[in-house]
């Protein structure tokens, strides 16, 4: 089945500087790949997705690649804001249909 | 975007007792429904997938007569943990997936279970 790996575990930035996730996915035949951000207590809120027939998608400060033949895709926030401080979720589509395998999460803690 | 909500938000049980958690899809009707384990500091973990009218599909290691899943309409599945443990204290959370929505799943705010 598919297997997802996320990377680094937590990541400390400073106010206005960038912040990328990489993740990798095991299972060639996934094509849907979204991100979510949870704050503490809260449920995941989807924050940007992409699927396989797209290599790169951009919403103001976030943007999502994909790299299908190596299979790994990263989430990049620019001109980061303590606001954006929460754990952040990548996941890739499972070998049946809409199920999704969760990364491990990402711990982000913006500074300012 | 789409509304799922989930019903208690908190509970707290003792030892040997059943919880029934509600998960509902307020603006569309759900095809398929997922029930996520959240252990602290952990990702999500499916549990089974429900899809209306059939039998849940559980993941490897799930026990099917401890978590009861029943999905009775489209806007609708419930999660019975029977016989809870202190081990079962979690974040369970539901998501809602309908056709329409392509592959996006909406999730619920999520239940936080403690057991005594």
């Amino acid at each position: 089945g598919e297997n997802v790996e996320q990377h680094p575990s937590t990541l400390s930035v400073q106010e206005g500087d960038s912040a990328v996730i990489k993740c990798t996915y095991s299972d060639s035949a996934s094509n849907y790949f979204p991100w979510y951000k949870q704050e503490l207590g809260k449920r995941p809120q989807l924050i940007i997705d992409i699927r396989s027939n797209v290599g790169e998608k951009k919403d103001q400060r976030i943007a999502v690649t994909l790299n299908k033949t190596a299979k790994h895709f990263s989430l990049h926030i620019t001109e980061t804001q303590p606001e954006d401080s929460a754990v952040y979720f990548c996941a890739a589509e499972g070998e049946y249909g809409n199920k999704l395998v969760f990364g491990a999460g990402t711990i982000l803690r913006v500074k300012s | 975007g789409a509304v799922v909500s989930q019903h208690p938000s908190r509970v707290i049980c003792k030892s040997g007792t059943s919880v029934k958690i509600e998960c509902r899809s307020l603006d569309f009707q759900a095809t398929t429904m997922f029930w996520y384990r959240q252990f602290p500091k952990q990702s999500l973990m499916l549990m089974a997938t429900s899809n209306e009218g059939s039998k849940a599909t559980y993941e490897q290691g799930v026990e099917k007569d401890k978590f009861l899943i029943n999905h009775a309409s489209l806007t609708l599945s419930t999660l019975t943990v029977t016989s809870a443990h202190p081990e079962d204290s979690s974040f369970y959370i539901c998501s809602a997936w309908t056709s329409s929505s392509t592959d996006t799943q909406y999730f619920g705010p999520g239940t936080r279970l403690t057991v005594l």
